[in-house]
């Protein structure tokens, strides 16, 4: 069975564009959510899809960030326009019945 | 407001010894903790986890332990080895909610 996927692995852009990360979960989980790590702090929740809905996007920065689940499959989120800090680790994580979590291997995003 | 706390950065242990990392919370409205284990430039891996109603849970090497008068929750690893050497992150769930809510993760390190 295939883990969660990202992609790219690593994006560098200038302040003020854009950047757009996507991220398609274990097959069959309905859950997905986004996280970021900053500067090796904790990991922080950003939102979280049941299927095509969001559930809970309470974790956003502000409305810079813009996370679409098409078809409750896989999910993009989109950054526009990137700020300095904006630069982190975006982690995406799929969820099925229980209580665990599968995380992706992250997008490193730098910000310049 | 840091509602998860691991408070040690760094642990380092010698080879085939017992690894214990610790974890505190401040929420008593936390319902379930996992751990999860993360290499460099890979997302974090499920280790094990447990439900507030029990107080240990073993998983081969690995046993986590939660005392929820004192809101503190410890992952033992028995024997340790040099394959464990990463980043432990400690996170909880809210009850009705849905998201984690990590600690600040603790870098372990096996030495030979």
């Amino acid at each position: 069975e295939a883990g969660v996927t990202q992609f790219p692995s690593h994006s560098v852009i200038e302040k003020g564009q854009t950047v757009t990360l996507r991220c398609d979960p274990i097959s069959g989980h309905d859950n997905l959510y986004w996280y970021r790590r900053v500067m090796g702090k904790e990991i922080k929740f950003l939102l979280h899809f049941v299927k095509e809905s969001k559930q809970d996007e309470s974790g956003m920065p502000n409305n810079r960030f813009l996370a679409e689940r098409t078809g409750g499959t896989y999910s993009t989120l989109k950054v526009q326009p990137a700020e300095l800090e904006d630069s982190g680790v975006y982690f995406c994580a799929s969820r099925g019945a229980g209580y665990e979590q599968y995380f992706g291997p992250g997008t490193r995003l730098t910000v310049t | 407001d840091q509602q998860v706390k691991q408070n040690s950065p760094s642990l380092s242990v010698q080879e085939g010894r017992i690894s214990i990392l610790n974890c505190d919370y401040t929420n008593s409205m936390f319902d379930y903790f996992l751990w999860y284990k993360k290499y460099p430039a890979e997302g974090p891996t499920f280790l094990i986890s447990i439900s507030s109603i029990k107080d240990k849970n073993e998983d081969g090497r690995f046993t986590v332990f939660l005392n929820k008068s004192a809101k503190h929750l410890s992952l033992h690893i028995v024997p340790s080895q040099p394959g464990d050497s990463a980043v432990y992150f400690c996170a909880a769930y809210f009850q009705g909610a849905q998201k984690l809510v990590f600690g600040q993760g603790t870098r372990l390190t096996i030495n030979p």
